[in-house]
């Protein structure tokens, strides 16, 4: 596929429960981003990527949240003992090196019960 | 601290005529702007950007706007058409040696046009 891809589409998980989201970014993008959206938000930035390397993690939360992308390309977005808190849609977006605009995936829908 | 603030939450237009949505930011340090559009169950896809060197950025039936000192943008559909109905994004990025490029978005906008 050309674009960006995420899955789960849907996740509803219990409070305390850890989950996992994975982003494919687009191929051959070095930048890769992760976002927070609220309900009647716009989209908070998370974490930034440049190939494998973790290079911005400020908007990340708590220390529950973690994020890795082990090769440059697949990402995958771990939340640890999920509270209510945490339930938003979370989006991945890549681009590449030479350019400001981002290519967002459909976002995971967390639901945390 | 809100950086980036869309202060219409909605807006509703005919369609043929011309939608504005405006957009504000206090950073100084923004230098350049993206509006994105996202229907329901979506994610945000990119319509249209501009640098903070310009203040007009044209593509097909959009327009971007920027006025540097009064720090506000607006974007210009025209003519609207019903399949322009979405939320509506302002973002920001700015700019620095240490920019990794991430986006500051404003709440959004919801537009509706109705034929």
């Amino acid at each position: 596929g050309a674009g960006v891809s995420q899955s789960p589409r849907y996740k509803v998980a219990k409070r305390g429960q850890d989950v996992a989201l994975r982003c494919d970014p687009i191929s051959g993008h070095v930048s890769l981003f992760w976002y927070q959206q609220a309900l009647g938000q716009g989209p908070e930035f998370l974490t930034y990527f440049q190939n494998e390397a973790q290079l911005d993690k400020s908007g990340l939360p708590s220390d529950r949240f973690f994020a890795e992308r082990p090769e440059g390309s697949v990402s995958t977005l771990k939340i640890q003992r999920t509270q209510q808190e945490d339930s938003a849609v979370y989006l991945c977006a890549s681009s590449s090196v030479d350019t400001y605009e981002q290519y967002f995936g459909p976002g995971t829908r967390l639901t945390v019960t | 601290d809100q950086q980036v603030k869309q202060n219409s939450p909605s807006l509703s237009v005919q369609e043929g005529r011309i939608s504005i949505l405006n957009c504000d930011y206090t950073n100084s340090m923004f230098d350049y702007f993206l509006w994105y559009k996202k229907y329901p169950a979506e994610g945000p896809t990119f319509l249209i950007s501009i640098s903070s060197i310009k203040d007009k950025n044209e593509d097909g039936r959009f327009t971007v706007f920027l006025n540097k000192s009064a720090k506000h943008l607006s974007l210009h559909i025209v003519p609207s058409q019903p399949g322009d109905s979405a939320v509506y994004f302002c973002a920001a990025t700015p700019y620095g040696s240490g920019n990794t490029g991430k986006l500051i978005f404003g709440q959004g906008t919801t537009l509706q046009v109705k034929p």
